[in-house]
């Protein structure tokens, strides 16, 4: 069973500042690791999909990057806007098409 | 709009009540998953279905059972409910990515309240 964590619970912001946060999973048996953000009363919305260690991937003001080896990934976001208050979550396929094991998010909220 | 719809959006039923929830995935995806999202839990896999067939089990009760059919749509049908499934269940589709990896596209949801 996979076991997804992240940290932190929450985190408040001010706007047009940066901010990051951490996402561990198991380095054993790693297939790949996706990012969803997920906005009040809508479905969660695919970010990313990483699967090589070392790996970065950007979407405007948001990237990723990857360690497979020590089984983390972070998540940033630059220059927070209001509209970046969401929750962010990661979550590892037990293998390239399986259900996906989520980590219970990282609640953000941006304050103007 | 992720393309997968999921009907009906909010159910309200008693305990030891069924009901089926149901969902049809994006054109051309053939995968469907159920996630259950409750309160004191994160997204939980319950399921995947692959064309027909049934490919994965996550944390699924046995009182829950879930099938798709030749069109490709899939109903949950959730029996004897208890007062704990009430919960957001989501559907989700996959489309296959390059080098062996899927992508999994959310429908809005149906929301369960038993009572």
């Amino acid at each position: 069973i996979l076991n997804v964590e992240q940290s932190p619970q929450s985190l408040h912001v001010q706007e047009g500042d940066s901010t990051n946060f951490t996402c561990s999973f198991p380095s054993s048996n790693f297939y790949a690791l996706h990012w969803y953000r997920w906005e009040t009363a809508k479905s969660p919305e695919a970010l990313f999909v990483m699967t090589l260690n070392g790996d970065e991937k950007k979407k405007g003001r948001i990237s990723a990057t990857l360690n497979t080896k020590e089984g983390y990934s972070y998540l940033y976001i630059k220059g927070s806007q209001p509209e970046d208050s969401a929750t962010y979550l990661c979550a590892s396929p037990g293998g390239g098409a399986d259900g996906l094991t989520f980590g219970k998010g990282t609640h953000l909220i941006i304050q103007p | 709009d992720s393309g997968v719809t999921q009907t009906p959006k909010h159910l309200i039923t008693a305990t030891g009540q069924r009901v089926t929830l149901r969902c049809s995935p994006r054109s051309g995806d053939l995968s469907v998953y159920w996630y259950q999202q409750s309160l004191d839990q994160g997204l939980q896999f319950l399921i995947q279905y692959y064309n027909g067939e049934e490919r994965a089990k996550g944390n699924i009760l046995e009182r829950f059972s879930a099938q798709q059919f030749p069109d490709l749509h899939s109903e949950l049908n959730l029996s004897s409910l208890e007062l704990g499934d009430s919960a957001l269940y989501f559907c989700a589709s996959s489309v296959a990515l390059a080098g062996g990896l899927y992508e999994q596209y959310f429908g809005p949801g149906t929301r369960l309240t038993v009572t």
